[in-house]
């Protein structure tokens, strides 16, 4: 079964980065059939994706357009986690914010969310 | 503004059946993209309901199913149960966007 466990501030002030980390258990970040996404919620923006970081051979990272000038996703795989990093956060940016295991069909965009984890609540206020 | 359109809430009463529709464009869900399904309780992380437009994680019941058509997509729970109180998301990839996105979201009350 696999499981994600979220760690990171619930507070950041404006202008600053957002980090968050999201460890995984029962599975591999380098896992061939896996991608590793963050999604925020918010009352203002509902269920939102961020971006997703999956290995096929190599590292691919897609961002969602909204936030592609300030997101960056990384894997580690020597702690088997994967991390996001969102810069010049703003109080919009205020959000649950959730990393997701998906599952889908190779070669489409057919890709759903098999798991999640607890989610954090990031605040962003001076 | 959500790029797919679900109704803000439906209701029923116990035994009934309701359905939860999504609403897309020619770029997520009429682009002939797959719709899933999640059940989020108050306070706890989205759960997938329904994968692939119609089928069913292991562990979710036979009396919730999933439908598509055209740039609409469709979920259907029958034998409302109290437990089934809860908000439903609908999910697709938008082309146009090139990335996820999601419903709105609809609150399920049962009378």
């Amino acid at each position: 079964q696999v499981q994600l466990q979220q760690s990171g501030p619930g507070l950041v002030k404006p202008s600053q980065t957002l980090s968050l980390t999201c460890a995984i258990s029962g599975d591999s970040v380098s896992s061939h059939r896996a991608a590793w996404n963050w999604i925020r919620q918010s009352p203002s923006r509902g269920l939102e994706w961020l971006g997703r970081t999956y290995y096929r051979f190599k590292w691919y990272s897609d961002y969602a357009v909204s936030v592609k000038s300030r997101i960056t996703i990384n894997p580690d795989t020597s702690k088997n986690q994967f991390s996001l990093q969102l810069n010049s956060v703003t109080p919009e940016d205020t959000a649950v914010y959730y990393c997701t295991r998906s599952s889908g069909e190779e070669n489409s965009y057919n890709w759903y969310e098999k798991y999640w984890g607890q989610g954090t609540l990031v605040t962003v206020s001076s | 503004q959500s790029v797919l359109t679900q109704p803000p809430s439906v209701s029923g009463a116990p035994g009934q059946r309701v359905t939860i529709s999504c609403t897309g464009s020619s770029s997520n869900i009429g682009a002939g993209y797959d719709v899933h399904w999640y059940q989020q309780l108050p306070g706890t992380a989205p759960k997938l309901l329904i994968y692939g437009n119609t089928n069913r994680p292991s562990g979710v019941p036979d009396r919730v199913s999933g439908s598509k058509s055209g740039t609409s997509a469709s979920l259907a729970i029958t034998g409302l149960q109290a437990e089934d109180e809860a908000d439903y998301y609908c999910q697709s990839y938008d082309g146009s966007l090139s990335g996820w996105v999601f419903g709105g979201g609809t609150k399920l009350t049962v009378l």
